[in-house]
């Protein structure tokens, strides 16, 4: 089964605004990634968390996590039209399979100018 | 420097053809990682290479599919007897190592295939 899952599915804000998403997941993790999609520039990985940090920072970018709740966010502050594409949630996992990064199905989100 | 290249970056192909697709990760990268991405969807895990490492082949959708990797470098993706539901976005990426703090991948611009 997925192992991210994100919310909201679709978000559409005005530029200035703030945009927060959240992602869930199921099982212990090595590191939780947050990736950006737009058809501009493809999938481009914007920050990385490891299972034993609670926040990180990046620019406009703010990522916690927390691992009792199975849970991540991303927050991206002052947004800019540009902001706008899909962004995802990846954990890195090591199962009974093997090493997976599973991937969630996404926020799109909507920067109006 | 160069990034992870794909080829090709779209292929049509008739129901029943094999098609296979390549992957070049960024040098020296010792991880390499396949996904699908449906439309509208996120990314599927299919395989992933960790240097010499035999793969797990697990996450692989059906026997139809396979892949392989010379070293640390070019991978291939085969499908073979291609179906509609094959029909999606290949990605490849490419990370320093695979699960550790150095996880971050690299990826490549995707091979759209459609099964006609």
């Amino acid at each position: 089964s997925q192992q991210g899952e994100e919310d909201p599915q679709a978000l559409s804000i005005q530029e200035g605004e703030n945009a927060t998403m959240n992602c869930s997941y199921k099982t212990s993790i090595n590191n939780l990634q947050w990736y950006r999609q737009n058809s501009g520039r493809g999938l481009v990985h914007l920050i990385l968390i490891r299972s034993n940090e609670r926040e990180k920072h990046s620019g406009r970018l703010r990522v916690t996590l927390d691992t009792s709740k199975k849970s991540s966010s991303l927050l991206i502050t002052a947004s800019r039209a540009a902001d706008t594409a899909s962004y995802f949630c990846a954990t890195d996992a090591v199962g009974t399979g093997g090493f997976k990064t599973i991937f969630g199905a996404g926020t799109r989100l909507f920067v109006k100018a | 420097g160069a990034g992870v290249s794909q080829s090709p970056s779209n292929k049509v192909t008739e129901k029943g053809k094999d098609v296979e697709l390549r992957c070049d990760p960024i040098s020296g990268h010792t991880a390499l990682y396949w996904y699908r991405q449906r439309l509208g969807q996120g990314l599927e895990f299919l395989i992933y290479f960790q240097g010499n490492s035999a793969p797990d082949k697990s996450g692989l959708p059906s026997d139809r599919f396979s892949a392989e990797r010379t070293g640390e470098s070019v991978s291939t993706l085969t499908i073979q007897r291609t179906q509609q539901e094959d029909s999606a976005v290949y990605l490849c990426a490419s990370s320093l190592s695979a699960g550790g703090p150095y996880n971050e991948q690299f990826f490549g611009p995707g091979t759209r295939l459609t099964v006609l």
